[in-house]
């Protein structure tokens, strides 16, 4: 079973600042299924980042993806308040989709 | 606008079952592929399975495989998924989302239906 493991757990920075958060998978993953999304509180995720590096409709260019194989990257440069939550990375293979535990991002 | 409303929340006792639905609006039902994927409190979304609304043909997560069923209503445009023998690690956030066929991701969200089990 295929593992996607997040890093750090939690990332405490401020508005302005730039992010970069960790997604490594237990085996190689095929780039065109890695997937990014932001949680925030009550509300259900929402996709930022297909395909491992292509930006969803209406998303902000401050957020980018990057990466192959087993090791992705989100970065979003200059935090806005609203940036401000938990991401999850996600995956397709063998029938399944697996999700990592989280980052979440706080001021 | 595509939307995807979910049915409310509710509360069962261990071994019972639960049923929640997913009203798509906005879009054409059987053109795009729901899927199911539940939160625990305080933890990642999980995986359940997916449905082909066009056929009703589905696949399950193996964890979920023998327990949870999904079915749906093309006449209603709802997607429903029934999950079997609940226990209290079934408590969670129960989400149906919708991904264009062959995309991989999911890109619009029901709200979300709170199940609880407790007896």
């Amino acid at each position: 079973e295929l593992v996607l493991t997040q890093s750090p757990g939690t990332l405490s920075l401020s508005p302005g600042d730039g992010a970069t958060l960790s997604c490594r998978a237990s085996q190689s993953v095929r780039s065109f299924s890695l997937v990014w999304y932001q949680q925030k509180p009550g509300q259900a995720p929402r996709l930022l980042i297909y395909g491992a590096s292509s930006r969803a409709t209406g998303i902000p260019d401050r957020f980018s993806g990057s990466g192959s194989g087993a090791d992705f990257t989100l970065t979003i440069s200059r935090l806005e308040p609203e940036d401000f939550a938990v991401y999850y990375c996600q995956q397709y293979g063998g029938s399944e989709y697996t999700f990592g535990q989280g980052t979440r991002l706080e001021i | 606008q595509v939307q995807l409303v979910q049915s409310g929340a509710e509360v069962k006792k261990p071994g019972a079952s639960v049923k929640v639905s997913c009203k798509a609006s906005g879009y054409t039902f059987t053109d795009y592929y729901i899927h199911w994927v539940r939160q625990a409190p305080g933890q990642g979304p999980e995986y359940m399975g997916i449905l082909y609304p066009t056929d009703g043909r589905t696949s399950y997560a193996q964890k979920f495989q023998g327990r949870v069923t999904m079915t749906r209503d093309t006449s209603t445009s709802t997607a429903y998924m029934e999950l079997n023998s609940l226990r209290s690690e079934d408590t969670a956030i129960y989400y149906c989302a919708r991904e264009v066929p062959e995309a991989y991701y999911f890109d619009f969200w029901g709200q979300g239906t709170l199940v609880a089990v407790s007896s």
